[in-house]
């Protein structure tokens, strides 16, 4: 079974601190995204990476970052984090295009709240 | 714009009853459709994908439709058990399957 972990499930900071998620798949999947979720909005996508190294924004990137030094690693920063920011934050990994399946896997999610 | 709306947004059924979660979407060029459950604190899990020239798939009591003509899907939960309060999400593939619209999600409840 593919596996997505996220370092935290609950995770509570104040305004200004930098901010780390980290997720981790051991599926050797190429693609890894990073989505928040808010009542009533549905997943938008943060950023997405499709190899180590790369990265590509999604639709609400400003106030983040992300880093991709492992293929099995993708991390979220949030440079300096704001009350906005509060909200469950969902790993995913899928294999390459072409592969036949476009499954997302998803890991537990972290809920970040932000005073 | 590319958007997948669902409804209703909340349900609440008593367990052993049938239950239907639509979902519409405009997203082009459609790709594929997934129902998604995600329980109370995890990350959603697949459980039904639906290609353009697929109608209905079943999964367990889980049976999901799709109108292409229309850009409609349903999922409709046969005699639901209490294991089957979640929330459900129609996630929407565009462009060969490489970009995915999410809808908000139906919370349903199931109670004994």
């Amino acid at each position: 079974d593919v596996k997505v972990t996220q370092s935290s499930r609950y995770l509570v900071k104040r305004t200004g601190e930098k901010v780390f998620l980290e997720c981790v798949q051991d599926m050797d999947h190429e693609n890894m995204f990073w989505y928040r979720q808010d009542p009533g909005l549905g997943l938008r996508l943060i950023y997405f990476s499709y190899d180590v190294k790369m990265k590509e924004k999604g639709d609400i990137p400003e106030g983040y970052s992300v880093s991709r030094e492992k293929k099995e690693r993708f991390s979220l920063i949030l440079e300096s984090a704001s009350t906005n920011q509060t909200s469950m934050y969902l790993c995913a990994s899928r294999p390459p295009p072409g592969g036949g399946s476009n499954e997302q896997f998803f890991g537990p999610g972290t809920r970040l709240t932000v005073l | 714009k590319n958007q997948v709306e669902q409804s209703p947004q909340s349900l609440i059924i008593l367990e052993g009853k049938n239950c239907t979660l639509q979902c519409n979407y405009t997203v082009s060029p459609f790709s594929n459709l997934r129902w998604y459950k995600q329980d109370t604190g995890r990350g959603p899990v697949s459980l039904t994908i639906m290609t353009f020239s697929e109608n209905t798939k079943s999964n367990g009591r889980y049976t999901a439709t799709l109108d292409a003509d229309t850009k409609q899907s349903s999922l409709h939960i046969t005699a639901s058990q209490l294991s089957d309060s979640a929330s459900y999400i129609c996630v929407v593939s565009d462009n060969y399957g490489q970009n995915f619209v999410f809808g908000p999600g139906t919370r349903l409840s199931v109670l004994p």
